[in-house]
């Protein structure tokens, strides 16, 4: 079955980076978009970035665009997120997702990673 | 950016009630719209694609409809697993996929 994973949520300062990881099995990594998705403390689901099943396209939500990065590792079925500049603004839990084909929706999440931007 | 507005934030329903949730778009996005409902703690789960196209294994008593602009979301006959909190999203427009806030079906 489809399984998407999160890793690499933690504490960390304002200002410094953080680098998100979403391990994926159970369907063709290759063939899918895939995207970040999060939601700060009892609050509603903000949508962040999605990259393109071969890499070649990436596009981004206004707040994050410049400081977060999205890339993927199509030989290790593996998403990432990597996060510069953090604020306490960024304090979340960070979902990955799969499309359920191009440009469609999110047809199955990771169980999601809480980053804490805190000094 | 395409900004989307749900109505209402919350909404208080009792079980077997028809609810009805509603989005609306700053823009036209035709029928490029999903529905997802979340639990706590959980991650979202997707109902709704297409506007009114339900997704494999999603219960026929939710339905979608709408075009352009204005969208519903309808659960008929609420059951207990109803109880959430539904997000509709918009896809395929300007190259981002935006929520609407959320809207919260509380007993």
């Amino acid at each position: 079955q489809v399984q998407l994973v999160e890793s690499g949520g933690g504490v960390v300062q304002p200002g410094r980076s953080l680098r998100l990881s979403c391990a994926a099995s159970g369907f063709t990594f290759s063939s899918h978009g895939m995207h970040w998705v999060r939601q700060a403390p009892g609050k509603g689901l903000e949508w962040l970035a999605v990259i393109a099943r071969d890499a070649s396209l990436e596009y981004y939500a206004a707040s994050v665009k410049g400081r977060f990065t999205i890339s993927r590792d199509n030989s290790k079925n593996t998403l990432f997120l990597q996060m510069d500049s953090l604020r306490a603004e960024d304090t979340a839990v960070y979902y990955c997702a799969k499309e359920v084909r191009d440009y469609y929706p999110l047809d199955y999440w990771g169980q999601g990673t809480l980053v804490t931007v805190s000094s | 950016d395409i900004q989307m507005t749900q109505s209402p934030s919350t909404l208080s329903a009792s079980v077997g009630d028809r609810v009805t949730i509603s989005c609306r778009a700053s823009q036209s996005i035709s029928t490029w719209l999903a529905w997802y409902q979340q639990k706590p703690g959980k991650p979202p789960k997707l109902l709704i694609y297409r506007a009114s196209t339900l997704e494999n294994g999603v219960p026929s008593r939710f339905s979608g409809s709408g075009s352009e602009t204005e969208f519903t979301l309808t659960i008929n006959s609420l059951q207990p697993d109803d109880f959430a909190t539904y997000y509709c999203q918009q896809y395929n427009t300007d190259f981002t996929w935006t929520f609407g806030q959320g809207t919260k079906v509380e007993i």
